[in-house]
C-alpha cells in the first residue's frame, strides 16, 4: 500500500506567498525526505528529515514531521514562479533499503 | 560532475516488440534504482540494485520486465512484448548507497510510448 500521500493533490497561490503542502504515511520509518519535480522529468533533492528530528530549515524552506501523527509538512516561503513543480515525498519503512514516494502535489505560483 | 544519464530520452514502439532502456549512475554509487511514472502520478519502485547483492525485484509488474546492472555500475531495464499499458516515464536513480538515509539523484528519464 502507499507509504506516503501528499495533500493537497494541485495548490495555486500568487507569487510572495506561503506554499505549505503535507504528507502523511502508514507505517513507522526511519527517515522522510522531501523532491520537487519540473515538467514530469527528473527529480530534485531538497531536505531529508530523520525520525529522531522534528523541524529542519534549508533556505527559503522549513519542513517538520511529527511521528505521533505519521505526518510532515514542507513549507516554501516567500514563494517565486521558479517554485512551480510537483513536490513529492518519500519515505522509508523502518529496516526497508528503498523508498516509497507519495503521489505528489502540483504547485503552481502565478506571477 | 556527471549526474546520471539515460537513454533515450524517447522512445516509440509499437506493442509486441521488446524495449531496452539505459540508466549511467553517478561513478561511485553503489545503489541504482528504477522507477516508472505515469502521466500526473506518482513514482512507482521497479527494481533496485545494491553492490554485488540480489536485486530487490520486489516492484516488476510482471514477468515482462527484468534488469541487469553490469559491473556494478550501468544498468539495463527490458520490456519484453510491450503493452499500451506500459506507456509512462521510466526514471532511473543512483545513491551512495541504499536506504533512506542518502539522498537519491535522479536522471531525466525516458519517455516511453507504446503505440
Amino acid at each position: 500500500s502507499q507509504q506516503g500521500e501528499e495533500d493537497p493533490q494541485a495548490l495555486s497561490i500568487q507569487e510572495g506567498e506561503n506554499a505549505t503542502m503535507n504528507c502523511s504515511y502508514k507505517t513507522s520509518i526511519n527517515n522522510l525526505q522531501w523532491y520537487r519535480q519540473n515538467s514530469g522529468r527528473g527529480l530534485v533533492h531538497l531536505i531529508l528529515i530523520r525520525s529522531n528530528e522534528r523541524e529542519k530549515h534549508s533556505g527559503r524552506l522549513r519542513v517538520t514531521l511529527d511521528t505521533s501523527k505519521k505526518s510532515s509538512s514542507l513549507l516554501i516561503t516567500a514563494s517565486r514562479a521558479a517554485d512551480t513543480a510537483s513536490y513529492f515525498c518519500a519515505t522509508d519503512a523502518a529496516g526497508a533499503q528503498k523508498l516509497v514516494f507519495g503521489q505528489g502535489t502540483r504547485l503552481t505560483i502565478n506571477p | 560532475g556527471a549526474g546520471v544519464s539515460q537513454s533515450p530520452s524517447n522512445k516509440v514502439t509499437e506493442k509486441g516488440k521488446d524495449v531496452e532502456l539505459r540508466c549511467d549512475p553517478i561513478s561511485g554509487h553503489t545503489a541504482l534504482y528504477w522507477y516508472r511514472q505515469s502521466l500526473g502520478q506518482g513514482l512507482e519502485f521497479l527494481i533496485y540494485f545494491q553492490g554485488n547483492s540480489a536485486p530487490d525485484k520486489s516492484g516488476l509488474p510482471s514477468d515482462r520486465f527484468s534488469a541487469e546492472r553490469t559491473g556494478g555500475s550501468v544498468s539495463t531495464l527490458t520490456i519484453q512484448r510491450t503493452q499500451q499499458e506500459d506507456s509512462a516515464v521510466y526514471l532511473c536513480a543512483s545513491s551512495w548507497a541504499s536506504g533512506g538515509e542518502y539522498e537519491q539523484y535522479f536522471g531525466p528519464g525516458t519517455r516511453l510510448t507504446v503505440t
